[in-house]
């Protein structure tokens, strides 16, 4: 199956400084990725979706000044958490697409983000 | 809008029994995709299986089946002969033009 790969695994930041998150597919080109949020024990929340060589689309209520996504080339999405706060400590997943007779999404391992 | 309804937050099975996991969503559209996504302890989201709403036939994956029945937009996932690593979250989701959405989950247990 496609593999998706995301670093860093875990990040601690002090409040105020930016974190940035890379996604990667390593085995096949993504047109589209995805960007997740997750809290505990929940389902994932979709932040945005970033399309390679154009702007990402951001879903309701997600801060694109705060939360910048650059998906600079087919295999490669990134998302940065500008002058991070405590409240955005959460995991973090990325997701790449697969479209045509395969239609699906391959996942990221995920990075959790702690912001002291 | 779409919406992925699992209604059991969490089931549990016996070893080597069979468990279903339910699930339901609302949508107007006749062309879709419909998956299932384990997600273990590590967190890493794992396709489990999909299904194309335009088959009529039911996807399976080795111990993993689906029951696909589109006019009640139903979507349960059948685990056969279960083991203790199928324990984990498990969402399903579905997929309609450029948006995927996902149910809120279900706790999977798996008793010795």
């Amino acid at each position: 199956g496609a593999v998706v790969s995301q670093h860093p695994s875990r990040v601690i930041c002090k409040s105020g400084t930016s974190v940035k998150i890379e996604c990667r597919s390593l085995d096949f080109q993504a047109t589209t990725m995805f960007w997740y949020r997750q809290f505990p024990k929940k389902s994932l929340m979709l932040m945005a979706t970033s399309n390679e060589g154009s702007k990402a689309t951001y879903e309701q209520g997600v801060e694109k000044d705060k939360f910048l996504i650059n998906h600079a080339s087919l295999t490669l999405s990134t998302l940065t958490v500008t002058s991070a706060h405590p409240e955005d400590s959460s995991f973090y997943i990325c997701s790449a697409r697969v479209g045509g007779i395969k239609e699906t999404q391959y996942f990221g391992p995920g990075t959790r983000l702690l912001v002291l | 809008a779409q919406t992925v309804t699992q209604s059991q937050p969490e089931m549990s099975v016996q070893e080597a029994e069979t468990v279903t996991l339910s699930c339901t969503y609302d949508t107007s559209e006749s062309d879709y995709y419909l998956f299932w996504y384990k997600q273990p302890p590590s967190r890493q989201m794992i396709l489990v299986i999909r299904q194309e709403a335009y088959k009529q036939q039911n996807a399976t994956e080795n111990r993993f089946s689906v029951n696909f029945q589109k006019a009640a937009k139903s979507f349960s996932l059948k685990i056969s002969d279960s083991q203790l690593g199928d324990a984990a979250m498990y969402f399903c989701a579905y997929k309609y033009g450029n948006q995927f959405y996902f149910g809120t989950g279900t706790s999977l247990t798996v008793i010795p």
